[in-house]
């Protein structure tokens, strides 16, 4: 059955801090994996995508990785801020089929 | 903003009311969709709709009925809700529906069914 977990389900940090979310899936065949960021009352927004080859992926203080062998991927936030407190969507797709994730409920505090 | 945009933002509605959801996207996409997001849960496919024609329907009850009169337009017409309907719909477009294409997300339609 494909299916995306993430991990943990919520986490509260300090502002400044860094943090690691976990994303492990067992969806097949494995087309691509995006990471989305919802803010409270907002959509979903991608903040980045990887390929099977594709390893380390950054946007600013996001770094995604990627390890096709495990089916593990991670997003990790440095030097967290305030407007970080969001929730974070591991996706992953396969075929014409996106698999979501309950997602990761962050919460940054000052 | 995303170029998704959905109203109303927010929706009360008794169980016998009728109602609609509106999406409008100025992408120039022409790949729609509309999602369940319920508490907890993973974000759930409801519709797909590809050039205006409806590809996929996910078992969506038929109390949920879908209308796409144009690629830039989407709607989604409720009627006898039930309150386990409460949720937010969310309405996203892309470029196409094949696996290069990011999918783009309206902000939600927050709907409370009483």
């Amino acid at each position: 059955k494909n299916q995306v977990e993430q991990s943990p389900q919520s986490l509260i940090i300090l502002e400044g801090k860094n943090c690691t979310l976990q994303c492990n899936y067992t969806v097949s065949p494995f087309s691509n994996l995006r990471w989305y960021k919802q803010d409270t009352g907002r959509g979903p927004v991608s903040l980045t995508i990887m390929t099977f080859s594709e390893n380390t992926k950054s946007n600013g203080r996001y770094t995604a990785t990627l390890d096709a062998d495990t089916k593990q991927s991670s997003l990790h936030i440095t030097a967290s801020q305030l407007s970080d407190s969001a929730s974070y969507i591991c996706v992953v797709r396969t075929f014409q089929k996106l698999v979501f994730g309950t997602g990761t409920r962050l919460l940054v505090s000052p | 903003e995303t170029g998704v945009t959905q109203t109303p933002r927010h929706l009360v509605m008794g169980m016998t009311n009728k109602k609609s959801l509106k999406c409008e996207q100025h992408l120039g996409h022409n790949a729609m969709y509309w999602y369940k997001q319920s508490a907890k849960k993973p974000l759930e496919l409801m519709f797909v709709y590809n050039f205006k024609e409806q590809t996929e329907n996910n078992s969506v009850p038929s109390r949920f009925s879908p209308e796409c009169p144009n690629s830039s337009h989407l709607f989604l017409h409720l009627h006898t809700l039930q309150p386990e309907d409460s949720a937010l719909y969310l309405c996203a477009s892309s470029q196409a529906t094949g696996e290069a294409y990011e999918q783009y997300f309206g902000p939600g339609t927050r709907l409370t069914v009483t």
